[in-house]
Protein backbone atom coordinates (compact mmCIF):
# COMPACT_ATOMS: atom_id res chain seq x y z
CA UNK A 1 0.00 0.00 0.00
CA UNK A 2 1.31 3.13 -0.70
CA UNK A 3 2.02 5.94 2.31
CA UNK A 4 3.33 9.15 2.71
CA UNK A 5 5.18 10.96 5.71
CA UNK A 6 6.07 13.73 6.41
CA UNK A 7 7.88 13.78 9.83
CA UNK A 8 7.85 17.33 11.00
CA UNK A 9 4.93 18.71 11.90
CA UNK A 10 5.91 22.32 12.48
CA UNK A 11 8.83 24.84 11.37
CA UNK A 12 9.12 28.22 12.40
CA UNK A 13 11.87 30.23 10.23
CA UNK A 14 12.39 33.87 10.10
CA UNK A 15 12.08 35.61 7.02
CA UNK A 16 14.88 35.14 4.53
CA UNK A 17 16.10 31.75 5.79
CA UNK A 18 16.32 28.47 3.49
CA UNK A 19 14.07 25.68 4.66
CA UNK A 20 13.68 22.60 3.33
CA UNK A 21 10.66 20.47 3.65
CA UNK A 22 10.89 16.60 4.25
CA UNK A 23 8.81 13.76 2.53
CA UNK A 24 9.29 9.86 2.47
CA UNK A 25 6.81 7.83 0.00
CA UNK A 26 6.45 3.88 0.48
CA UNK A 27 5.02 2.42 -2.93
CA UNK A 28 5.52 -0.94 -4.80
CA UNK A 29 4.61 0.42 -7.89
CA UNK A 30 7.31 1.10 -10.32
CA UNK A 31 5.39 3.47 -12.50
CA UNK A 32 3.96 6.46 -10.03
CA UNK A 33 3.63 10.34 -9.18
CA UNK A 34 4.12 12.71 -6.49
CA UNK A 35 3.21 16.25 -5.48
CA UNK A 36 3.30 18.98 -3.63
CA UNK A 37 0.70 21.56 -2.40
CA UNK A 38 0.18 24.01 -0.44
CA UNK A 39 -2.61 24.92 1.82
CA UNK A 40 -2.92 28.72 3.02
CA UNK A 41 -5.41 29.60 5.69
CA UNK A 42 -8.28 29.63 2.97
CA UNK A 43 -8.16 26.51 2.82
CA UNK A 44 -7.89 25.64 -1.08
CA UNK A 45 -4.83 23.08 -1.69
CA UNK A 46 -2.60 25.03 -4.60
CA UNK A 47 -0.80 22.86 -6.79
CA UNK A 48 2.99 22.95 -7.16
CA UNK A 49 4.52 20.31 -8.55
CA UNK A 50 3.69 17.06 -10.22
CA UNK A 51 6.90 14.70 -10.85
CA UNK A 52 6.95 11.32 -12.02
CA UNK A 53 8.82 8.29 -10.98
CA UNK A 54 10.86 7.80 -14.22
CA UNK A 55 12.33 11.72 -13.88
CA UNK A 56 14.56 12.00 -10.93
CA UNK A 57 16.04 15.59 -12.31
CA UNK A 58 15.66 18.17 -9.93
CA UNK A 59 13.45 21.26 -10.67
CA UNK A 60 13.64 24.68 -9.50
CA UNK A 61 10.61 27.22 -9.76
CA UNK A 62 12.09 30.86 -8.45
CA UNK A 63 12.50 30.17 -4.73
CA UNK A 64 11.38 26.81 -4.87
CA UNK A 65 13.22 23.68 -5.43
CA UNK A 66 13.02 19.98 -5.15
CA UNK A 67 14.98 16.98 -4.97
CA UNK A 68 13.42 13.83 -6.00
CA UNK A 69 15.89 10.59 -4.90
CA UNK A 70 14.36 7.32 -5.18
CA UNK A 71 17.42 5.26 -3.87
CA UNK A 72 15.94 7.02 -0.66
CA UNK A 73 12.25 7.17 -1.50
CA UNK A 74 12.12 10.77 -1.01
CA UNK A 75 11.32 13.83 -2.84
CA UNK A 76 12.01 16.97 -0.75
CA UNK A 77 10.73 20.69 -1.03
CA UNK A 78 13.33 23.67 -0.49
CA UNK A 79 11.90 27.51 0.06
CA UNK A 80 14.95 29.49 -0.39
CA UNK A 81 15.04 32.94 0.85
CA UNK A 82 12.01 32.15 2.74
CA UNK A 83 8.81 35.08 2.88
CA UNK A 84 6.13 35.54 5.33
CA UNK A 85 3.46 34.57 2.64
CA UNK A 86 5.19 30.97 2.92
CA UNK A 87 3.46 30.67 5.48
CA UNK A 88 1.51 27.76 4.84
CA UNK A 89 0.37 24.07 5.22
CA UNK A 90 2.64 21.95 2.82
CA UNK A 91 1.06 18.27 1.73
CA UNK A 92 3.38 15.90 -0.33
CA UNK A 93 1.66 13.42 -1.93
CA UNK A 94 1.36 10.21 -4.14
CA UNK A 95 -0.30 8.30 -6.86
CA UNK A 96 0.30 5.17 -8.29
CA UNK A 97 -0.90 4.00 -11.43
CA UNK A 98 -2.21 0.49 -10.04
CA UNK A 99 -4.01 2.76 -7.38
CA UNK A 100 -6.03 4.29 -10.25
CA UNK A 101 -3.98 7.37 -9.34
CA UNK A 102 -5.83 8.40 -6.17
CA UNK A 103 -3.61 10.35 -4.24
CA UNK A 104 -2.42 9.78 -0.82
CA UNK A 105 -1.26 12.59 1.30
CA UNK A 106 0.87 13.19 4.15
CA UNK A 107 0.08 14.86 7.25
CA UNK A 108 1.35 17.68 6.23
CA UNK A 109 3.91 20.45 7.38
CA UNK A 110 3.27 23.40 8.88
CA UNK A 111 5.46 26.20 7.71
CA UNK A 112 5.55 29.61 9.81
CA UNK A 113 7.84 32.20 8.35
CA UNK A 114 8.10 35.12 11.08
CA UNK A 115 8.99 38.80 9.78
CA UNK B 1 -10.75 31.27 -16.22
CA UNK B 2 -12.93 30.26 -13.18
CA UNK B 3 -11.15 27.37 -10.79
CA UNK B 4 -13.02 25.05 -8.32
CA UNK B 5 -15.59 26.57 -6.62
CA UNK B 6 -17.47 25.19 -3.83
CA UNK B 7 -20.50 25.75 -1.99
CA UNK B 8 -21.25 26.56 0.57
CA UNK B 9 -18.27 27.62 2.43
CA UNK B 10 -19.35 27.01 5.98
CA UNK B 11 -21.73 25.04 7.15
CA UNK B 12 -23.47 24.10 10.99
CA UNK B 13 -25.68 20.42 11.10
CA UNK B 14 -27.27 18.92 13.84
CA UNK B 15 -26.15 15.39 14.63
CA UNK B 16 -28.19 13.00 12.40
CA UNK B 17 -29.38 15.02 9.68
CA UNK B 18 -28.66 14.97 6.19
CA UNK B 19 -26.47 17.47 4.12
CA UNK B 20 -25.77 18.11 0.47
CA UNK B 21 -22.39 20.11 -0.66
CA UNK B 22 -21.69 21.10 -4.00
CA UNK B 23 -18.45 21.81 -6.56
CA UNK B 24 -18.10 23.04 -10.02
CA UNK B 25 -15.26 21.96 -11.57
CA UNK B 26 -12.61 24.02 -13.55
CA UNK B 27 -13.31 24.77 -17.11
CA UNK B 28 -12.68 21.44 -19.21
CA UNK B 29 -12.17 19.31 -16.77
CA UNK B 30 -14.02 15.66 -16.51
CA UNK B 31 -13.13 14.48 -13.40
CA UNK B 32 -14.42 15.43 -9.58
CA UNK B 33 -12.90 14.05 -6.66
CA UNK B 34 -13.88 14.37 -3.07
CA UNK B 35 -11.84 14.74 0.33
CA UNK B 36 -12.81 15.04 3.88
CA UNK B 37 -9.95 16.87 6.08
CA UNK B 38 -10.26 16.38 9.50
CA UNK B 39 -8.24 19.30 11.41
CA UNK B 40 -4.94 18.45 11.25
CA UNK B 41 -4.83 15.69 9.05
CA UNK B 42 -4.18 15.23 5.26
CA UNK B 43 -7.23 15.32 2.81
CA UNK B 44 -8.54 11.69 2.95
CA UNK B 45 -10.13 10.86 -0.45
CA UNK B 46 -13.89 9.68 -0.69
CA UNK B 47 -14.67 9.20 -4.47
CA UNK B 48 -14.42 9.87 -7.62
CA UNK B 49 -16.66 10.76 -10.32
CA UNK B 50 -16.09 10.49 -14.14
CA UNK B 51 -18.94 10.47 -16.89
CA UNK B 52 -21.49 10.51 -14.12
CA UNK B 53 -20.50 7.33 -12.71
CA UNK B 54 -18.09 6.36 -9.46
CA UNK B 55 -15.18 5.62 -10.52
CA UNK B 56 -13.35 4.98 -7.27
CA UNK B 57 -13.93 5.03 -3.38
CA UNK B 58 -11.94 5.29 -0.72
CA UNK B 59 -12.57 3.89 3.20
CA UNK B 60 -15.98 5.82 3.92
CA UNK B 61 -19.22 4.43 4.76
CA UNK B 62 -22.36 4.48 2.61
CA UNK B 63 -23.75 7.30 4.29
CA UNK B 64 -21.41 9.24 1.96
CA UNK B 65 -22.54 9.45 -1.83
CA UNK B 66 -22.54 11.72 -4.77
CA UNK B 67 -23.52 12.68 -8.03
CA UNK B 68 -22.28 14.16 -10.91
CA UNK B 69 -23.93 15.88 -13.80
CA UNK B 70 -23.79 16.29 -17.71
CA UNK B 71 -22.14 19.49 -17.11
CA UNK B 72 -19.59 17.96 -14.55
CA UNK B 73 -20.52 19.52 -11.25
CA UNK B 74 -21.13 17.17 -8.65
CA UNK B 75 -23.09 16.82 -5.43
CA UNK B 76 -21.50 15.04 -1.92
CA UNK B 77 -24.24 13.97 0.29
CA UNK B 78 -23.93 12.67 3.79
CA UNK B 79 -26.46 11.14 5.69
CA UNK B 80 -27.31 10.49 9.12
CA UNK B 81 -24.57 12.98 10.24
CA UNK B 82 -21.93 12.28 13.07
CA UNK B 83 -20.34 14.63 15.28
CA UNK B 84 -17.23 13.15 13.45
CA UNK B 85 -18.31 13.68 10.32
CA UNK B 86 -16.87 17.33 11.17
CA UNK B 87 -14.52 18.17 8.79
CA UNK B 88 -13.08 20.72 5.48
CA UNK B 89 -14.86 18.55 2.75
CA UNK B 90 -12.54 19.56 -0.23
CA UNK B 91 -13.66 19.06 -4.08
CA UNK B 92 -11.05 18.71 -6.74
CA UNK B 93 -11.06 18.36 -10.42
CA UNK B 94 -8.71 17.10 -13.33
CA UNK B 95 -8.77 16.28 -16.76
CA UNK B 96 -8.80 12.43 -17.05
CA UNK B 97 -7.69 11.22 -13.59
CA UNK B 98 -3.80 11.09 -13.95
CA UNK B 99 -3.41 14.91 -14.48
CA UNK B 100 -2.71 17.27 -11.67
CA UNK B 101 -5.58 18.12 -9.80
CA UNK B 102 -6.96 21.54 -9.06
CA UNK B 103 -8.45 21.95 -5.52
CA UNK B 104 -11.70 24.17 -4.42
CA UNK B 105 -11.14 26.31 -1.11
CA UNK B 106 -13.81 23.61 0.84
CA UNK B 107 -16.88 23.34 2.57
CA UNK B 108 -16.17 23.39 6.58
CA UNK B 109 -18.91 21.20 7.67
CA UNK B 110 -19.44 21.67 11.61
CA UNK B 111 -21.98 18.70 13.21
CA UNK B 112 -23.27 19.77 16.60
Amino acid sequence: AQKVTQAQTEISVVEKEDVTLDCVYETRDTTYYLFWYKQPPSGELVFLIRRNSFDEQNEISGRYSWNFQKSTSSFNFTITASQVVDSAVYFCALSEVRGSYIPTFGRGTSLIVHP
Amino acid sequence: DAGVTQSPTHLIKTRGQQVTLRCSPKSGHDTVSWYQQALGQGPQFIFQYYEEEERQRGNFPDRFSGHQFPNYSSELNVNALLLGDSALYLCASSYNRNTEAFFGQGTRLTVV
